[in-house]
């Protein structure tokens, strides 16, 4: 069964700190992807990437940069963390081949005070 | 990639067939129709997903008409544990980016 762990399930960072998300997933997977949820927004794509140290930008890349040294690792940094950050943070992997299903992690509940 | 369109919330009993339906007008000759369910706290998880007609699996049964301009995911016998938020998408073939749209939050009461 795939999994894809997600460093952490609660996260507290303050104003302006530097933020790293990591996500691992262990099935050889080629895709990987962050997305942030929110109460009525449902999921929305940040950044994905389909090959080590490759990515392309989402819906919302503004204020996040990610990095995929490894394939197995895709991790999300918030450069200078802000308010409007706090939010539900998921991480999902899939196959290079198409129409397969997006496998998530149990996600990061990020909070900046 | 194409919109889909959900009901916001539906409510069922335990024991009841539930059938929520969800509309994508745009969705393309190459696009797949793919549920996930998320419980609290939890990343969505796979359902189901289809290209036309019926699919059927341990947990759900998909049903796509013949223009597949809408689905309906078809849950048997519901009990308490089935109470989630459905996520209906259309995901292209040539494509890995797919859009979730804001779900169907399904309550069973006992």
């Amino acid at each position: 069964d795939v999994k894809v762990t997600q460093s952490s399930r609660y996260l507290v960072k303050r104003t302006g700190e530097k933020v790293f998300l990591e996500c691992v997933q262990d099935m050889d997977h080629e895709n990987m992807f962050w997305y942030r949820q929110d109460p009525g927004l449902g999921l929305r794509l940040i950044y994905f990437s389909y090959d080590v140290k490759m990515k392309e930008k989402g819906d919302i890349p503004e204020g996040y940069s990610v990095s995929r040294e490894k394939k197995e690792r895709f991790s999300l940094i918030l450069e200078s963390a802000s308010t409007n950050q706090t939010s539900m943070y998921l991480c999902a992997s899939t196959p290079a081949e198409s129409n397969q299903p997006q496998h998530f992690g149990d996600g990061t509940r990020l909070s900046i005070l | 990639l194409a919109k889909t369109t959900q009901p916001i919330s539906m409510d069922s009993y335990e024991g009841q067939e539930v059938n929520i339906t969800c509309s994508h007008n745009n969705i393309a000759t190459n696009d797949y129709i793919t549920w996930y369910q998320q419980f609290p706290s939890q990343g969505p998880r796979f359902i189901i997903q289809g290209y036309k007609t019926k699919v059927t699996n341990e947990v759900a049964s998909l049903f796509i008409p013949a223009d597949r301009k809408s689905s309906t995911l078809s849950l048997p016998r519901v009990s308490l544990s089935d109470t989630a938020v459905y996520y209906c998408l259309v995901v292209s073939r040539s494509a890995s980016k797919i859009i979730f749209g804001s779900g169907t939050r399904l309550s069973i009461r006992p």
